[in-house]
């Protein structure tokens, strides 16, 4: 079946530092790819998404390119904030034949970073 | 527009007590969800209704049922909790279409004793 795999966290970085949250996935067909976020204490809500092979989503400093050829769709950001801090998800369209919108998540990678 | 809204946010349950959990979206959108999210294992759907008058069953249904009221609100119902279904469950909801964002509620905690 489709699946998400995320690199484990936490991970800790300082201030400005370049930030890479690993994702594969497997999955038949052509399904959307999405990085969602979860603030201390909130819901998630979503960061980036691209939705076919080679598309760069892009949202708030954050970027992911969906690379069919490797299966990946890593999240980077080249100066992280405090206000980074936080969980985050990445996940797929599982779509199958009834098309209902269902997604499939990752682990979650928590970041943290200090001052 | 205030989204996705889900009551309790908090809740303390004894084995073997029921429960619904209240969602509620005001985007219009067909398509609604259940998840529970535990730590080290991401989000799991528990139910999910395509659009209003069906539901199906996702990943972790077992000890849960589902209602779809109406287009707007999707319940989920422990019928006797269980310590295992201590967790924070989360609704969500999207318009119909493969590749459309889901939107989250703030979620609501629960704890089984």
């Amino acid at each position: 079946g489709n699946s998400v795999t995320q690199m484990e966290g936490p991970v800790t970085l300082s201030e400005e530092a370049f930030l890479t949250i690993n994702c594969t996935y497997t999955a038949t067909g052509y399904p959307s790819l999405f990085w969602y976020v979860q603030y201390p204490g909130e819901g998630l809500q979503l960061l980036l998404k691209a939705t076919k092979a080679d598309d760069k989503g892009s949202n708030k400093g954050f970027e992911a390119t969906y690379r069919k050829e490797t299966t990946s769709f890593h999240l980077e950001k080249g100066s992280v904030q405090v206000s980074d801090s936080a969980v985050y998800f990445c996940a797929l369209s599982d779509h199958g034949s009834s098309n209902t919108g269902k997604l499939i998540f990752g682990q979650g990678t928590t970041l943290q970073v200090k001052p | 527009n205030a989204g996705v809204t889900q009551t309790p946010k908090f809740q303390v349950l004894k084995t073997g007590q029921s429960m619904t959990l209240q969602c509620a979206q005001d985007m219009n959108h067909n398509s609604m969800y259940w998840y529970r999210q535990d730590p080290g294992m991401g989000l799991r759907l528990i139910y999910y209704s395509a659009s209003e008058g069906t539901t199906d069953k996702g990943e972790v249904p077992n000890g849960y049922n589902v209602s779809r009221l109406n287009k707007r609100e999707f319940s989920l119902r422990l019928e006797s909790a269980a310590p295992s279904q201590t967790s924070v469950y989360f609704c969500a909801s999207s318009d119909r279409g493969l590749k459309e964002t889901q939107y989250f509620g703030p979620g609501t905690r629960l704890l089984v004793l």
